[in-house]
Order: C-alpha cells, then sequence, then structure tokens
C-alpha cells in the first residue's frame, strides 16, 4: 500500500500564479487534512474534511481551498500565490473511527512562490 | 496564539542516554495526545500517544506521560540511539466530539550523538 500520496514533490510559483496541490490516500480514511510547516510554527492546519462532501476551516484558510474529489482524493488550490504561502505542505488522512487514532502523512510538496 | 508548544527548539543526547522532549497544551479540553517524529524530506510519522484516562503509556523504547494538572506532556526515549535523531511534534486533539483537529507544536530536533 502507498499509504497518502502527495504531487509534486516540488513546485517554484511565480507570485499570483495558481497551482493545485494533489492528495490521495488508499487506506479507506474518512478524514483527510492539509497542513502547512513553517520554520518555528510547526504544523498549522489548512483546511480538513471530516468525510467525503464536506470541508471546513482550520487554523489557516486564508488563500486556500480545497475539495474532496472523493473519498480517495482531497486538493489544496492556491488561486493567486503570494510569497508568505512558500511553506512545505503536508496532507494526512485518519480513520475510520476518528478519535484515538493518529493521522498517516504524506511526504510533503516543497512550494516556493517567488 | 498557539495552543501546544514545545519550549526546546533542539536538543542533543548522548547515545545510550535518556531523551526527554517536553510539551505544554493550553486547552482543557485536550482529550487525546499524539507524538510525531519527523526526518528531513519525510512527511511526519507517528510515534506514540496517549488518552487523557491515562497518566503514562509505554511503547519499548518510547514512554509518554501526561500531567493533566500541568497541562504538560513528555516524551522519554532510553536508550537514545543516533537513529532517533529527528525533529519530534507532539500533537493534541480537542475532545471526543470535535476530533478532527489536531494542533501541533512547534517541534523539537533532537540529535543522538555517538
Amino acid at each position: 500500500n502507498a499509504g497518502v500520496t502527495q504531487t509534486p514533490k516540488f513546485q517554484v510559483l511565480k507570485t499570483g500564479q495558481s497551482m493545485t496541490l494533489q492528495c490521495a490516500q488508499d487506506m479507506n480514511h474518512n478524514s483527510m487534512y492539509w497542513y502547512r510547516q513553517d520554520p518555528g510554527m510547526g504544523l498549522r492546519l489548512i483546511y480538513y474534511s471530516a468525510s467525503e462532501g464536506t470541508t471546513d476551516k482550520g487554523e489557516v484558510p486564508n488563500g486556500y481551498n480545497v475539495s474532496r474529489l472523493n473519498k480517495r482524493e482531497f486538493s489544496l488550490r492556491l488561486e493567486s500565490a503570494a510569497p508568505s504561502q512558500t511553506s512545505v505542505y503536508f496532507c494526512a488522512s485518519r480513520g475510520p473511527q476518528g478519535w484515538g487514532t493518529e493521522a498517516f502523512f504524506g511526504q510533503g510538496t516543497r512550494l516556493t512562490v517567488v | 496564539d498557539q495552543q501546544v508548544k514545545q519550549n526546546s527548539p533542539s536538543l542533543s543526547v548522548q547515545e545510550g542516554r535518556i531523551s526527554i522532549l517536553n510539551c505544554d497544551y493550553t486547552n482543557s479540553m485536550f482529550d487525546y495526545f499524539l507524538w510525531y517524529k519527523k526526518y528531513p524530506a519525510e512527511g511526519p510519522t507517528f510515534l506514540i500517544s496517549i488518552s487523557s484516562i491515562k497518566d503514562k503509556n509505554e511503547d519499548g523504547r518510547f514512554t509518554v506521560f501526561l500531567n493533566k494538572s500541568a497541562k504538560h506532556l513528555s516524551l522519554h526515549i532510553v536508550p537514545s540511539q543516533p537513529g532517533d535523531s529527528a525533529v519530534y511534534f507532539c500533537a493534541a486533539q480537542p475532545g471526543r466530539y470535535n476530533f478532527n483537529k489536531f494542533y501541533f507544536g512547534s517541534g523539537t530536533k533532537l540529535n543522538v550523538k555517538p
């Protein structure tokens, strides 16, 4: 099993460009998450999806949109990239019971906005 | 304002000795806590967890202690090995009925010297 797969692994964008980060999990998990990791800030939750068809904002949702395409896939879109969005992005999934279970993370996407 | 804090950005320990990583939280509603380990260029991987009904949980060389009155948890690694060198994140979940959100600390980089 691949677990949680993110694409791309690296990306450089110019300010104002748009892009979509893809995430897929093959563990039949209900919940999926997008986090960003910045130096000294740990992992901060951008958006999450408790189940197929639902999405909710996390701690830092501004500048991002998400789509829960189906149970396997959860994408993160930057409509107009800004240098402040330079970060490492992690997708995670969790389930099926939710409480008392750990989340599994992808390998990350390193995004640089110039 | 961070609800989960890891006040030591780094820790250096000799191989074979004990490593103690600390984490403090502010939200008394948190009732499930996890530790993740992260190697460079990889996603975080789950290490060990503890629920608020316990004050200790062991898994091999890893033990997590929870002091609810002090809102403090710690991870003990005994004996420490060079392969334990990584960034360690603690995370907390705010309640059984809001389990979809995890809050992470900023991480502690552990260096185990041979």
